[in-house]
């Protein structure tokens, strides 16, 4: 999987419980993005990074936020989890902006 | 709203059969297309992408890219059981973005 690791590879959580999901890449690769993977929605956007700090909001940035202090660290926090947010998320990288995504296992959070 | 739309399937063919997947996308500024395959339970990995109107072969894959038309579509020639999966289309929103919008998938199921 292009050198991603994705941790906890499995979390139940409770709602309104913090919860940080961590994507580590060995390639080097400048841009880092989160999506999560829902039945019936597909793949969506919640936040991407174009380098270190430098962050921005996907589609579906609601109740998330993002951290990268390394090149090869990005970190997805759920500030007080909800039900809604029970999804598998993937961690995905890439060289350049339009150059293709390789994914990371995937996190399945399940919130109760 | 820009959108990526696939028939979800499910899409049987018998093995050794071509199998056509199909993708139409809203937003005409689109500039690369990407086709993904996930098996069930794995995350999405890169099957094909594709910068120019025409076509482009890689083994038994074949993407065809028709921006008039607003289509993309993936040809996979004598298929086989291992090519059962969810095929995922994906679009770049426009030209130079981070964020691509992903249809929800088409399910291949090549019959023995």
């Amino acid at each position: 999987d292009a050198g991603i690791t994705q941790s906890p590879r499995h979390k139940v959580t409770e709602t309104g419980t913090p919860v940080t999901l961590r994507c580590h890449q060995t390639e080097n690769h400048r841009y880092m993005y989160w999506y999560r993977q829902d039945p019936g929605h597909g793949l969506r956007l919640i936040h991407y990074s174009y380098g270190v700090k430098d962050t921005d909001k996907g589609e579906v940035s609601d109740g998330y936020s993002v951290s990268r202090s390394k090149t090869e660290d990005f970190l997805l926090t759920l500030e007080s989890a909800t039900s809604s947010q029970t999804s598998v998320y993937f961690c995905a990288i890439s060289v350049e902006r339009d150059s293709p995504l390789h994914f990371g296992n995937g996190t399945r959070l399940t919130v109760t | 709203q820009k959108e990526v739309e696939q028939n979800s399937g499910p899409l049987s063919v018998p093995e050794g059969a071509i199998a056509s997947l199909n993708c139409t996308y809203s937003d005409r500024g689109s500039q690369s297309f990407f086709w993904y395959r996930q098996y069930s339970g794995k995350s999405p990995e890169l099957i094909m992408f594709i910068y120019s109107n025409g076509d482009k072969e890689d083994g038994r894959f074949t993407a065809q890219l028709n921006k008039a038309s607003q289509y993309v579509s993936l040809l996979i020639r004598d298929s086989q059981p291992s090519d059962s999966a969810t095929y995922l289309c994906a679009v770049n929103r426009e030209a130079g973005s981070y964020q691509l919008t992903f249809g929800k998938g088409t399910k291949l199921s090549v019959i023995p």
